[in-house]
């Protein structure tokens, strides 16, 4: 049965760096037929797609977020992490790891809280 | 970047009754959407993708319809288990998605 868990930070400051991992198991994160990728949604909102990252290494974007992203995978380690810098409230959320397909997200993680404030 | 608008945002339903939730594209998607259902605490469900055909595991009374800029997700008749919120979600420029702003079915 394919797992993922998000570890993050809980609390990051203002105008620092977000960094979160998600880390799979159940299943190789190098399997040619998924995106791994990260979703956020806060309180009372829908869900707003971050990135995604193929096995290879490319990866696609939020336009939005793009300037202040990366998504990284570590095949080694079957992870793959979220690095978002110069953060504001407006990033607090709660994050999730996801597998994608072609046409839907069927695994998720169980979410990681994380706070911006000082 | 594709916009995707879901209405109402609440509805209220008594068990039993059959549900019909909207979802409109800002542009076309084809049938390239997928519905999802979440409860508090949980993270969202998948339910439909392909704008019709049911995910792995969904019962039958939940069904898709709809292409292009317009759809439709209906239940049936609603079951106890069924009140949540649903998105609706686009994948046209898949890995790209965009969700809706989600409906939430409550008890009546």
């Amino acid at each position: 049965q394919l797992q993922l868990q998000e570890s993050g930070p809980g609390l990051v400051k203002p105008s620092e760096t977000l960094s979160v991992t998600c880390t799979v198991s159940g299943d190789s994160i190098s399997t040619p037929d998924y995106y791994w990728g990260w979703i956020r949604q806060t309180p009372g909102k829908g869900p707003e797609w971050i990135g995604s990252i193929y096995f290879s290494g490319r990866a696609h974007y939020n336009p939005s977020l793009k300037s202040r992203l990366i998504i990284s995978i570590d095949r080694s380690k079957n992870q793959f992490s979220l690095r978002l810098t110069s953060v504001t409230a407006a990033d607090s959320a709660l994050y999730y790891c996801a597998r994608q397909s072609e046409v839907e997200i069927d695994y998720w993680g169980q979410g990681t809280l994380v706070t911006v404030s000082s | 970047e594709i916009m995707m608008t879901q209405s109402p945002a609440t509805l209220s339903v008594s068990p039993g009754e059959r549900v019909t939730l909207s979802c409109r594209a800002s542009q076309t998607v084809a049938n390239s959407l997928a519905w999802y259902q979440q409860k508090p605490g949980q993270a969202p469900r998948v339910l439909i993708y392909g704008a019709s055909t049911r995910a792995t595991g969904i019962p039958a009374r939940f069904s898709g319809s709809g292409s292009g800029t317009e759809f439709t997700l209906t239940i049936s008749s609603l079951q106890s288990e069924d009140f949540a919120v649903y998105y609706c979600q686009q994948y046209n420029n898949w890995p790209s998605l965009t969700f809706g702003g989600g409906t939430k079915v409550e008890i009546k």
